[in-house]
C-alpha cells in the first residue's frame, strides 16, 4: 500500500525567506504525487504534480516541488514566502491500485511571519 | 474553469433529522468524489462515483446514503447522523473515473460543506 508522510506538523518562516514543506513517501510502482493547500475553513486547492519527466516542478501561486526518487521525496518549496501562503498543505499519492484514489499526509501548516 | 461548487455552506442538523448535501461541476469529468475532513486531519475518503455509478464505498456507514443523479451532480443523503459524523465534507471531482481512467488525473476539489450534529 502506498503512503506519504509529513515530518512536520507546523513550519515557520519569516516574509521574504525561502521555504520548503517536507514529504516522504512510499509506493510499489511509479509515484504519482500532489500538492495542495487549504485555507481555513475552505476545500482543497491543487498546487501541482508530478507524474513524469523533469523532477522539479512547477505549480501555482510561485511554488514548485522537487521529486527525488532515491530519496523517496516529493518536497514543497517557494523562493521568496508570503504572509498571505500561511495555511494548511497536504502532500498525496495517487494509488495505482483498483481505487485510484488520493491518499493524504497528515498536513504541515506554514505560518508566513511578516 | 475548475470549479466545483458544493451547497449549503454551513449544516446544523438534530440526530433524528434528514439533510442532504448537494455538489456540482460542469468541467464534463465523469469522477465524483466524497471525503470527510476532521479538524486538523486530511481528508479521507467515502465514495466514488464513476460513470454516475458507485464504484467505491469505504465501508462508510448506510446512514450516509450518496446518489449521482447526472454526470454534473452529486449528492449525500444523511439520515440518523450521530455527534461524531461531525465535519467538512469535500466533494471532488476529476476527468476520467479513477479504476479505468488515467492516475494523472487531477482532483478538484470544492469548498465543502461544514456539518454540525447535535
Amino acid at each position: 500500500a502506498q503512503s506519504v508522510a509529513q515530518p512536520e506538523d507546523q513550519v515557520n518562516v519569516a516574509e521574504g525567506n525561502p521555504l520548503t514543506v517536507k514529504c516522504t513517501y512510499s509506493v510499489s510502482g511509479n509515484p504519482y504525487l500532489f500538492w495542495y493547500v487549504q485555507y481555513p475553513n475552505r476545500g482543497l486547492q491543487f498546487l501541482l504534480k508530478y507524474i513524469t519527466g523533469d523532477n522539479l516542478v512547477k505549480g501555482s501561486y510561485g511554488f514548485e516541488a522537487e521529486f527525488n526518487k532515491s530519496q523517496t521525496s516529493f518536497h514543497l518549496k517557494k523562493p521568496s514566502a508570503l504572509v498571505s501562503d500561511s495555511a494548511l498543505y497536504f502532500c498525496a499519492v495517487r494509488d495505482m491500485g483498483g481505487r485510484r484514489a488520493l491518499t493524504f499526509g497528515s498536513g504541515t501548516r506554514l505560518q508566513v511571519q511578516p | 474553469d475548475t470549479e466545483v461548487t458544493q451547497t449549503p455552506k454551513h449544516l446544523v442538523m438534530g440526530m433524528t433529522n434528514k439533510k442532504s448535501l448537494k455538489c456540482e461541476q460542469h468541467m464534463g469529468h465523469r469522477a465524483m468524489y466524497w471525503y470527510k475532513q476532521k479538524a486538523k486531519k486530511p481528508p479521507e475518503l467515502m465514495f466514488v462515483y464513476s460513470y454516475e455509478k458507485l464504484s467505491i464505498n469505504e465501508s462508510v456507514p448506510s446512514r450516509f446514503s450518496p446518489e449521482c443523479p447526472n454526470s454534473s451532480l452529486l449528492n449525500l443523503h444523511l439520515h440518523a447522523l450521530q455527534p461524531e459524523d461531525s465535519a467538512l465534507y469535500l466533494c471532488a471531482s476529476s476527468h476520467t473515473p479513477g479504476v479505468s481512467g488515467s492516475a494523472e488525473d487531477t482532483q478538484y476539489f470544492g469548498p465543502g460543506t461544514r456539518l454540525t450534529v447535535l
